[in-house]
Parts: structure tokens; sequence; C-alpha cells
């Protein structure tokens, strides 16, 4: 069973639109992170969440918020879509010190 | 803040050579040293780890060494095949609570066969 799953693979949307990028762990485990992949392949974290309490912000737009509904899920919500936001987005856990990566969404903000 | 490098940003080699892919960071305070493997169009796969204990550790054809007071890892791979065609990725994790990663940019790799 695949630890990480994010929905959808491919978001093509407009310019000004609100988006969501869910994510769901089947592991159990507290910390669950979003990073944004650039177009030159940069990993960048953007968000980690643990126990409903955001621990990390990296200098990420507040138009970009995290909502954990219960410990199994941290979904991405961007709010007015620019074009920057175009990348691949990535939710993780951590498990045993080790990261588990979900297989991305590709964002396209046309 | 800690930053993490690697070199070369591309390998290109033949079929069975033995390669080395290099990774250095700014902040020997890491927690430990991951290696990642990432398809085109694919998520992150955990190919290695180090505890920042430990100087090496090896899967199969994989091997990945740790030297903290120099600030580098190296992936060893051994006998390549087309299949280890990938860009692979090193990230240093920090000690605090936030266990935040830092990636370097990825070494993208092509066996030739």
């Amino acid at each position: 069973d695949t630890a990480v799953s994010q929905t959808p693979k491919y978001l093509v949307t407009q310019m000004g639109n609100d988006k969501s990028i869910k994510c769901e762990q089947n592991l159990g485990h507290d910390t669950m992170y979003w990073y944004k992949q650039d177009s030159k392949k940069f990993l960048k974290i953007m968000f980690s969440y643990n126990n409903k309490e955001l621990i990390i912000n990296e200098t990420v737009p507040n138009r970009f918020s995290p909502k954990s509904p219960d410990k199994a899920h941290l979904n991405l919500h961007i709010n007015s879509l620019e074009l920057g936001d175009s990348a691949v987005y990535f939710c993780a856990i951590t498990s045993t010190d080790t990261q588990y990566f979900g297989p991305g969404t590709r964002l396209t903000v046309l | 803040k800690q930053e993490v490098t690697q070199i070369p940003a591309a390998l290109s080699v033949p079929e069975g050579e033995n390669l080395v892919l290099n990774c250095s960071f700014t902040d020997s305070a890491i927690y430990n040293l991951q290696w990642f493997r990432q398809d085109p169009g694919k998520g992150l796969t955990s190919l290695l780890l180090i505890q920042s204990s430990q100087r090496e550790q090896t899967s199969g054809r994989l091997n990945a060494s740790l030297d903290k007071s120099s600030g580098r890892s190296t992936l060893y791979i051994a006998a390549s095949q087309p299949g280890d065609s990938a860009t692979y990725l090193c990230a240093a994790l920090d000690p605090g609570s936030a266990r935040q990663l830092t990636f370097g940019s990825g070494t993208q790799l092509t066996v030739l066969p």
C-alpha cells in the first residue's frame, strides 16, 4: 500500500482561481509536510504540520494554507493563484527519520 | 541556514561503470543525511539514510558515506545499469523539533546501454 497519496495528479487552472490539493497518509504518523519543486527541480519545504500545529512556514505567501481535517490528511489550499505558483507540489510524512513522499501534483497556472 | 549543494548537476556514463555522486552541506549540525532517487514525473524514493553518528550505509550496489567534519557525503553506485538513470537528491535533516529536510538541487544521472 502507498504510504502517501495525493490528488489530483495534474491540475490546470486560470490565474486568480482558488484550488486545493489533497494529501492522505496511512501510516498514522504525526508530522506531514508540503514541498514545492520548481522548474529547475529544486525542492523546498513549505510547511510541516504536527498535531494540528503549524511548525514551519518558510516565507510562503499567505495565499497558501495547509488544512488538516484529521490526522491522516494535510490538504494544501491556494488562493488567488499566480503564474509563479506553477510547480510540482509534494506531500510527505516522516517515519523513523526517513521522509516518504507522495507522487506529486503538477500545478499549471495559465 | 543550511545549504546543500550537489555536483555534478548532470552525469552520463556507460553501463557497467562505477560512479560517485557528491553532496556538500554548510552546517555540520545535522540529524541525518538522506539520499533519494526521483524518476521523471514521479515522487521521491528514499535510498539510504545515514545517521549523524554513522560513517556509511550500504544497500545493494549503493554505498553512501558521511563526513560531518568536512560537510560532505558521497553516493557510490557500483556496476551502473540503465535502470539507474534518474535524478539523485541528497538532503540534510536538521536536529530541531521541526525536522526540516534541506535538499540539494540533484544530480541527473544517465547510464547509457
